[in-house]
């Protein structure tokens, strides 16, 4: 089985300050990783991906993360939080070869001036 | 551009009503999806499509239906036997995973609240 884990449910930081949010995932197969953004009563937008390629891996708007297959995590970093970053955060896994995703729980950043 | 559509963004059912949720997407997907969103659950899959007239329940597919009879539409009906559709809703769509590495597309949501 597999499944993933957001260790936080709520992040708070102050605008330019580093962000952090954690990510572990549990899978007997080689998994694709992605992390999702959603703004207040909106859809999903893909941040970034991992796909067994590099383990760094670059999104959208700064935020980057690494893959630590020894820690089964996938961290989300952004150096310095912009107000606009406040929204929520998913962290998805998906078994290669299978459609399904599965989600995780979600973090929601709050940022402060 | 190219994009996912759904409407209506907020609804409002009497109990007992079945309702419709319209999504349609012209990004020439083959695959669509349905999820549910509640507070601090994260997604949860209703229903998914991976090509036209062929439709397969999710992890929670109980009181929803489904129909893909055209590639570019996927309406979601939550009928009266769903015991709790007041939730957010979101259509996704995708290319067939061995084309891609299974990255969703999303609308922006469809808003249910049973009165």
């Amino acid at each position: 089985a597999q499944s993933v884990t957001q260790l936080d449910s709520h992040v708070s930081v102050s605008e330019g300050t580093p962000v952090l949010l954690r990510c572990n995932y549990s899978s007997s197969y080689s998994p694709s990783l992605f992390w999702y953004v959603q703004h207040p009563n909106k859809g999903l937008q893909l941040l970034l991906k991992y796909t067994s390629a590099a383990t760094l891996v670059k999104g959208i708007n700064g935020f980057e993360a690494e893959f630590k297959k020894s820690e089964t995590s996938f961290h989300l970093t952004k150096p310095s939080a912009h107000m606009s970053d406040a929204a929520e955060y998913f962290c998805v896994v998906r078994l290669t070869g299978f459609q399904k995703l599965v989600f995780g729980t979600g973090t929601r950043l709050l940022v402060s001036p | 551009d190219g994009g996912i559509t759904q409407s209506p963004k907020y609804l409002f059912r009497k109990e007992g009503q079945n309702v419709t949720l319209s999504c349609e997407q012209n990004l020439n997907h083959d695959a669509m999806y349905w999820y549910r969103q509640d507070p601090g659950q994260g997604l949860r899959l209703i229903y998914y499509s991976q090509i036209v007239n062929d439709f397969q329940k999710g992890d929670i597919a109980e009181g929803y239906s489904v129909s893909r009879e055209k590639k570019e539409s996927f309406p979601l009906t939550v009928t009266s036997a769903q015991k709790n559709p007041t939730a957010f809703y979101l259509c996704a769509s995708s290319i067939p995973v061995g084309a891609n590495t299974g990255e969703l597309f999303f609308g922006e949501g469809s808003r249910l609240t049973v009165l």
